[in-house]
């Protein structure tokens, strides 16, 4: 069982929908990352945070360190949306991070 | 524009072939990381180096080879590589070895035949 855990593994919706995807960790974590990887392999960081929550844009990412648990929350979503978004935890014993397999969202127009 | 190059952007090599990765990043950072992402898989960190120094080898087998000659660049060696280690390999860096935000390159896609 992997330590991160992600769902759904896909994720299809119509553009304009309000979109969830969640993140769930086992191990004690200093900070978790919520990353972006567009077609053709590039990663992006798009938010850092180690407790409650963070906006960006139309991008808000929660995180309850109780639950073990963070959500990445899209609004107004649009077909440039459209990628895979990966969660990884940073865990307090070390510097490395630990990455889910990640969520490929297709936002059809 | 990220701040972190990587080249080739795409490699096919044979079996027997010796090849390296070559990535570069331009923030300023102490901290450089080799990735490897298989089709379906998470991330799989390989490589670490902070200041030039490697501080994670993570059961990598031998036929890959990092070299990090200083701070801004840093090298993946191939050398009799099999087709299982077909896969996208991203270089990352960040300020130091802290939790921090990292840069990614946009990866090398390698084919092995």
């Amino acid at each position: 069982k992997n330590e991160v855990e992600q769902s759904p593994q896909n994720l299809t919706a119509q553009e304009g929908e309000f979109i969830t995807i969640n993140c769930s960790y086992s191990v004690g974590i200093s900070a978790l990352h919520w990353l972006q990887q567009h077609p053709g392999g590039g990663i992006v960081s798009l938010f850092m945070l180690s407790s409650g929550k963070k906006k960006h844009g139309r991008l808000i990412a929660t995180i309850n360190i109780q639950e073990k648990h963070s959500s990445l929350h899209i609004t107004a979503s649009h077909p440039r949306d459209s990628a895979v978004y990966i969660c990884a935890v940073g865990e307090t014993s070390g510097s490395r991070l630990t990455f889910g397999e990640g969520t490929q969202l297709t936002v059809n127009p | 524009e990220t701040g972190v190059t990587q080249t080739p952007r795409h490699l096919v090599m044979g079996m027997t072939n010796k090849k390296s990765l070559k990535c570069e990043q331009h923030l300023g950072h102490n901290a450089m990381y080799w990735y490897k992402q298989s089709a379906k898989k998470p991330l799989e960190l390989m490589f670490v180096y902070s200041l030039e120094e490697r501080v994670e080898n993570n059961s990598v087998p031998s036929r890959f080879s990092p070299e990090c000659p200083n701070s801004s660049h840093l090298f993946l060696h191939l050398h009799t590589l099999q087709p299982e280690d077909s896969a996208l390999y991203l270089c990352a860096s960040s300020p130091s070895l802290a939790q921090e935000t990292q840069y990614f390159g946009p990866g090398t896609r390698l084919l092995v035949l």
